[in-house]
């Protein structure tokens, strides 16, 4: 089945240590999202892709970074991580502009320690 | 209203029992809105995308209705089952590619 898949499941990482979080999909969707959900909050955007264009949020802080190799990968490095770091964090796609939903990883759920 | 919003953050139904609950969000550059249904260690999986004023939409005993006038849209689960129980979340597209999601509402069906 065509799919949206994060690795890992559950990351520990500590405190300052430069930390990845990978994205695969299969459905070959234009875009690429990387949300930040912390407890009892609604999931954040941090940045986006669309084909090779990165968009970023204003409010991401510079400790995020994206990379998109190619259509299939997406990562998310987390350069300095800090205890306020921790967080699940989701990746998406989509086709793009148009009413189409997301399809959504399972998220990382990220610890600092 | 300037975020996304939902209510009630959480509720319990019995099994059953019919319920609904409310997303909230700025009618100003409308362009849908996303509902979907997150369950424990699974993806969010999405449920309806909705774009046209007075949109009702359905699956199986879900339904969701759309305001995008007054700026609301209700999630309705009809004789609830025990395999709902998840967070639902709403989202709202402006046509920018990108989504601002509610805080959830997370049910909890009491067998």
């Amino acid at each position: 089945d065509a799919m949206v898949i994060q690795n890992p499941r559950y990351q520990v990482t500590q405190f300052g240590k430069p930390v990845t979080l990978s994205c695969s999909q299969t459905l070959n969707h234009n875009v690429m999202y990387w949300y930040q959900q912390k407890s009892s909050q609604a999931p954040k955007l941090l940045f986006h892709y669309y084909d090779k264009d990165f968009n970023n949020e204003a409010d991401t802080p510079d400790n995020f970074q994206s990379r998109r190799p190619n259509t299939s990968f997406c990562f998310l490095d987390i350069r300095s991580p800090g205890l306020g770091d921790a967080a699940m964090y989701l990746c998406a796609t989509s086709y793009g502009t148009g009413p189409y939903g997301y399809t959504f990883g399972s998220g990382t759920r990220l610890t600092v320690v | 209203i300037l975020n996304v919003e939902q209510s009630p953050q959480s509720l319990h139904v019995q099994e059953g029992d019919s319920t609904n609950f409310t997303c909230s969000f700025p009618s100003s550059n409308f362009y849908a809105l996303h509902w979907y249904r997150w369950e424990t260690a699974k993806s969010p999986e999405a449920l309806f995308v909705m774009t046209l004023n007075g949109d009702e939409k359905k699956k199986g005993r879900i339904s969701a209705t759309l305001n995008t006038k007054e700026g609301y849209s209700y999630l309705y689960i009809k004789g609830s089952q025990p395999e709902d129980s998840a967070t639902y979340l709403c989202a709202l597209d402006r046509g920018n590619e990108k989504l601002t999601f509610g805080t959830g509402t997370r049910l909890t069906i009491i067998p």
